[in-house]
């Protein structure tokens, strides 16, 4: 069974980091391209960043509004997904989840879901 | 961007009706677009791949089509398990979009 648990949210100032996890199980985690989405209270979900497998280079892509703050890394060895958040607004409050992004037809779509996990950014 | 405008952005309906909810691109983006459900407190579940492949394990009243810019999730009879927040999504080009959501409500 695919499984994704994500850990490390919490309450933090703006201007701080935090960095959240996400613990994969039940599929081959280095075969797969990784997202994480979140979705700020009460509102839609949006779209933070991706990471192509190692055979990609690990590269990412990245929302706007996270990029040069945000930075998303892998550690196959683990089956674990990373996400480094620095100098955080008041605005990136929200759940984060962690999604596996499945290659289906001629794309890739976010098949599986972690429970996410709540940030907030607030003094 | 790619931007996506759903709608409506709420709907009131019964169980048994056809519910049909609208996602317009602001460009061409082919059948690259997702279907997903929301529940309240819970993670997203895909409905639909690729504007109408039905992912594994969903319900065959829900139905996906269009192509280009304009597409729609189908709901042939609701059921009290389908009362919920659906989102379109885009992977045609970076960053992927969402739409805005479209929430149904029980009548």
């Amino acid at each position: 069974e695919v499984q994704l648990v994500e850990s490390g949210g919490g309450l933090v100032q703006p201007g701080g980091s935090l960095r959240l996890s996400c613990a994969a199980s039940g599929f081959t985690f280095s075969d797969h391209y990784m997202d994480w989405v979140r979705q700020a209270p009460g509102k839609g979900l949006e779209w933070v960043g991706r990471i192509r497998m190692k055979v990609n280079g690990s590269t990412t892509e990245y929302a706007a509004s996270v990029k040069g703050r945000f930075t998303i890394s892998r550690d196959d060895s683990k089956n674990s997904l990373y996400l480094q958040m620095n100098s955080l607004k008041t605005e990136d409050t929200a759940v984060y989840y962690c999604a596996r992004a499945a290659r289906l037809g001629q794309g890739f779509y976010l098949d599986y879901w972690g429970q996410g996990t709540l940030v907030t950014a607030s003094s | 961007d790619i931007q996506l405008t759903q709608s409506p952005s709420f709907l009131s309906a019964s169980v048994g009706d056809r519910v049909t909810i609208t996602c317009r691109a602001s460009q061409g983006i082919s059948s690259s677009l997702a279907w997903y459900q929301q529940k309240p407190e819970k993670a997203p579940k895909l409905l639909i791949h690729t504007a109408s492949t039905l992912q594994s394990g969903v319900p065959s009243r829900f139905s996906g089509s269009g192509s280009g810019t304009e597409f729609t999730l189908t709901i042939s009879s609701l059921q009290p398990e389908d009362f919920a927040t659906y989102y379109c999504q885009q992977r045609k080009s970076y960053p992927i979009t969402f739409g805005g959501g479209t929430k149904v409500e029980i009548k």
